[in-house]
């Protein structure tokens, strides 16, 4: 079953604007991280956000969490070319040591 | 350099043939983990690895074989392929199984 799931699974955005993408998920967790992954090559982590943690900055990128809603945002402000990429959140399951992927999305910034 | 190295980067090769994807790290980490990726599924777990000689099904372990018998080599082993493991596959560690995780840059393989 897929823990993760992201929204939208696809963002095109200019240079300079802000991105914003979703993330929600089904059960209780530890933490919630987003990693970045570029084309074909293996994924980066970005940042971690513990349940007990509303909102975390780093660099460009801004995470917020509401375990109420189960749900998670990044945004990347100020984006540039280099941001292109698909993005994924992670989750990890309070009970249990597996770790959940969501589909992604992928994000497209236009010079 | 930290790292996770994965073996072989591409294959392809035929139904029923066993291979092995070999998978290293070099920062000792405990928790080492496999996915698949395939598109419009995302990453999904294949099998993880507390530690040396504890390994666990994911999601999706069916046709996959593991064994962790040296901290830092997490080998991913394919007894009889089938077409439906076509896919891009990632080996991952991390310090324990909730910290972030660091990934080889995947192995592509293809089963005709």
């Amino acid at each position: 079953s897929q823990q993760g799931e992201e929204d939208p699974q696809a963002l095109s955005i200019q240079e300079g604007e802000n991105a914003t993408m979703n993330c929600s998920y089904k059960t209780s967790i530890n933490n919630l991280q987003w990693y970045r992954q570029n084309s074909g090559r293996g994924l980066v982590h970005l940042i971690l956000i513990r349940s007990n943690e509303r909102e975390k900055h780093s660099g460009r990128l801004r995470v917020t969490l509401d375990t109420s809603k189960k749900s998670s945002s990044l945004l990347i402000t100020a984006s540039r070319a280099a941001d292109t990429a698909s993005y994924f959140c992670a989750t990890d399951v309070y009970t249990g040591n597996q770790f959940y992927f969501g589909t992604g999305t992928s994000l497209t910034v236009i010079p | 350099e930290a790292q996770v190295t994965q073996n072989p980067r591409y294959l392809i090769t035929v139904t029923g043939k066993k291979l092995t994807v070999t998978c290293s790290q070099n920062m000792n980490h405990e928790y080492m983990s496999w996915y698949r990726q395939d598109p419009g599924l995302g990453l999904r777990q294949i099998y993880y690895s507390m530690n040396v000689e504890v390994t666990d099904k994911g999601d999706v372990p069916e046709g996959y074989k593991v064994s962790r018998k040296e901290k830092r080599n997490f080998p991913l082993i394919l007894e009889s392929p089938s077409p439906n493991q076509t896919s891009l596959y990632f080996c991952a560690s991390s310090t324990t199984w909730n910290q972030p995780q660091h990934f080889g840059d995947g192995t592509r393989l293809s089963i005709l």
